[in-house]
């Protein structure tokens, strides 16, 4: 069994602010872990995942994540906050038996002027 | 390339009706996962599919609620005699491969609402 945990559903930066979205997970497994942003009324795209070999993961937008095994953590950042960021953000785990994702509840990023 | 494409966008219902909800993977995906999105919740696994086959239903109400992906054509989630609990987006997804480093592609969704 896995589950996610993202501590926050709403978290409010300014424009330019570093951006710290948590993510902690547990996983009988080794986990893949992915980070998914959400805009209003859309799907969910897909910002960074990590599957093995570099911890720091690298994704779109200007965001990473990095994997700590030994805090079960997958923590988001972003160094400069943009307006654009305003969005719900998703960490997801897949376990190794099977390709569905277990997501945390998600936080809602707001950025403000 | 087209991405996964899901219609319709918005559907409501009465209760006691049908719902059918429609979903066509990208180009080359024949496996389809369908996650429901509550209100202010975060999105949960429903089902998982490929071609002619359920292969994990673990996440699926046993009654009421079934799943299917065709040899042609999309698949559907059908959820018959709606109650109001069923009010959410439902999102499907799709992926290449099966495993689990593989990326599942989101489509935008159906807004389901119940009268």
């Amino acid at each position: 069994a896995q589950s996610v945990t993202q501590l926050g559903s709403h978290v409010s930066v300014s424009e330019g602010a570093l951006v710290l979205l948590r993510c902690n997970y547990s996983s009988s497994v080794p986990p893949y872990l992915f980070w998914y942003v959400q805009y209003p009324n859309q799907g969910l795209q897909l910002l960074l995942k990590y599957t093995t070999g570099a911890t720091l993961v690298k994704g779109i937008n200007g965001f990473e994540a990095e994997f700590k095994k030994s805090e079960t953590s997958f923590h988001l950042t972003k160094p400069s906050a943009h307006m654009s960021d305003a969005a719900e953000y998703f960490c997801a785990v897949s376990a190794d038996a099977g390709n569905m994702l277990t997501f945390g509840g998600g936080t809602r990023l707001m950025v403000k002027p | 390339n087209a991405g996964v494409m899901q219609n319709p966008r918005h559907l409501v219902r009465r209760r006691g009706q049908e719902a059918r909800l429609r979903c066509s993977p990208m180009k080359g995906h024949s496996h389809v996962y369908w996650y429901r999105q509550l209100p202010e919740e975060g999105l949960k696994f429903m089902v998982y599919l490929q071609k002619e086959n359920i292969i994990d239903e673990s996440g699926m109400p046993k009654e009421r609620f079934s799943a299917e992906f065709p040899k042609e054509g999309p698949s559907i989630l059908r959820i018959q005699q709606v109650v109001r609990g069923d009010s959410a987006a439902y999102f499907c997804a799709s992926s290449l491969e099966r495993q689990s480093t593989d990326t599942q592609y989101f489509g935008p969704g159906t807004r389901l609402t119940v009268l």
